[in-house]
């Protein structure tokens, strides 16, 4: 168990819908990381907060949004689903506020098929 | 534009041998640089890092070489296990970029017995 914790493991959905993803990060991180892994791809940088505030923005389609809330969890919303938003989401979370590698902690994933 | 390149998508080694990954960055304001290893089912889980002032990092089986001349990092495994199959991700970050990392597409690693 890494510490950071993923909701719903799986989930089927159809195309045109919307999905919140959620994720708690490890105890005491303030920041919060959201990647996705398309299939035999590598991890997409999506989004990262810290401490509540959006820090850094990757490659994030206008149909997705994240949010950090006062209690540092964190939700992923996609909407207007499509078929190629089939994947795994990965959250991580990380203490770093400085200098140093930046080691982040990641959850097991949620497995977003869209059908 | 992908700026952390792992161009071999797999690799197979027989059990005792060395394994050797291989990874190539473009963007010169990396300062670190991580591997990850991913079991199936299981979300990423850190390995060894280097930081670009040093060009080797020694932890157990495992060492990371940087040649920032050529941008191009390996992660050796001596002597390999077949639990080490597994996919590694080779990862990195620039400190005025609030840290984020910017990982490979992985290679997967099988060690055969």
């Amino acid at each position: 168990d890494s510490g950071v914790t993923q909701t719903p493991k799986h989930l089927i959905t159809a195309t045109g819908q919307r999905v919140t993803l959620r994720c708690s990060p490890r105890s005491g991180d303030l920041s919060v990381y959201w990647y996705q892994q398309s299939l035999d791809q590598g991890l997409q940088f999506l989004i990262q907060y810290y401490n509540g505030e959006e820090r850094a923005k990757g490659n994030i389609l206008e149909r997705f949004s994240a949010q950090q809330f006062p209690d540092l969890h964190s939700e992923l919303n996609l909407s207007s689903l499509e078929l190629g938003d089939s994947a795994l989401y990965f959250c991580a979370s990380s203490g770093l506020a400085g200098g140093g590698a930046n080691v982040l902690t990641f959850g097991a994933g949620s497995r977003l098929t869209v059908l | 534009d992908q700026q952390v390149k792992q161009n071999s998508p797999s690799l197979s080694v027989q059990e005792g041998r060395i394994s050797i990954l291989n990874c190539d960055y473009t963007n010169s304001m990396f300062d670190y640089f991580l591997w990850y290893k991913k079991y199936p089912a299981e979300g990423p889980t850190f390995l060894i890092s280097i930081s670009s002032i040093k060009d080797k990092n020694e932890d157990g089986r495992f060492t990371v070489f940087l040649n920032k001349s050529a941008k191009h990092l390996s992660l050796h495994i001596v002597p390999s296990q077949p639990g080490d199959s597994a996919v590694y991700f080779c990862a990195a970050s620039a400190t005025g970029g609030y840290n984020k990392l910017i990982f490979g597409a992985g290679t997967r690693l099988a060690v055969h017995p």
